[in-house]
């Protein structure tokens, strides 16, 4: 049974760079079945979708946050990575990976496995 | 970029009640939606995807319908563990969206 966990420091201070790592267990990152993503959401707020990547490396971002975000893969240690830079408090939030499993023929693309979220608070 | 809204924002009712939430999309999104439930502190859940398919473990009395712009979550019968907020998200093209959620309170 396939698990991810988030980690990473919970207070960053404003202007610098947040990163935070996934780390997948049960199952290996390296398989063509899947997409690794990154959601967040700011305390009472909704989900928003910050972006994934595959296997390869291809990367899909938001446009609202792509010139700041950076997601990555270490396959060796069955992880990928998020890095958004120049924060600000408004980036304050539980962020969550996710994996999203996909059907290509049938165009199915759902997030089946979610991490428990790590809250992120950006301090000035 | 793909808009979702959803409707209600709220929602009172009570154990054993039929309900169901409107999710829809900016443009067609063919059947590219799935449903999330998520509880207080917890991660979302995935219930429903590509508009009507069952996730495996979820309950049958969850049950999904729609395509094009507005699809439908319904609950059949409502539990006491239903009371949660849900989440419509489409994945007809990144960059993904989720609607603005929809909270299920007992009346």
């Amino acid at each position: 049974q396939v698990q991810l966990q988030e980690s990473g420091p919970g207070l960053v201070k404003s202007s610098q760079t947040l990163s935070l790592t996934c780390t997948v267990s049960g199952g290996s990152i390296s398989s063509r079945s899947y997409y690794w993503n990154w959601i967040r959401q700011p305390a009472g707020k909704g989900l928003e979708w910050i972006g994934r990547m595959y296997t390869s490396g291809s990367t899909n971002y938001n446009p609202s946050l792509q010139s700041r975000v950076t997601i990555s893969v270490d396959t060796s240690k069955n992880q990928f990575s998020l890095k958004l830079s120049s924060v600000t408090a408004a980036d304050t939030a539980v962020y969550y990976c996710a994996r999203e499993s996909y059907d290509f023929l049938l165009h199915y693309y759902y997030m089946d496995v979610w991490g428990k979220g790590t809250t992120v608070t950006v301090s000035s | 970029d793909i808009q979702m809204t959803q409707s209600p924002s709220s929602l009172s009712a009570s154990v054993g009640d039929r309900v169901s939430i409107t999710c829809r999309a900016s443009q067609s999104i063919s059947s590219s939606l799935n449903w999330y439930q998520q509880k207080p502190g917890k991660a979302p859940n995935l219930l429903i995807y590509a508009a009507s398919n069952l996730q495996s473990g979820v309950p049958s009395r969850f049950s999904g319908s729609g395509s094009g712009t507005v699809f439908t979550l319904t609950i059949s019968s409502l539990q006491p563990e239903d009371f949660a907020t849900y989440y419509c998200q489409h994945s007809y093209s990144t960059p993904y969206s989720f609607g603005q959620g929809t909270k299920l309170d007992i009346k």
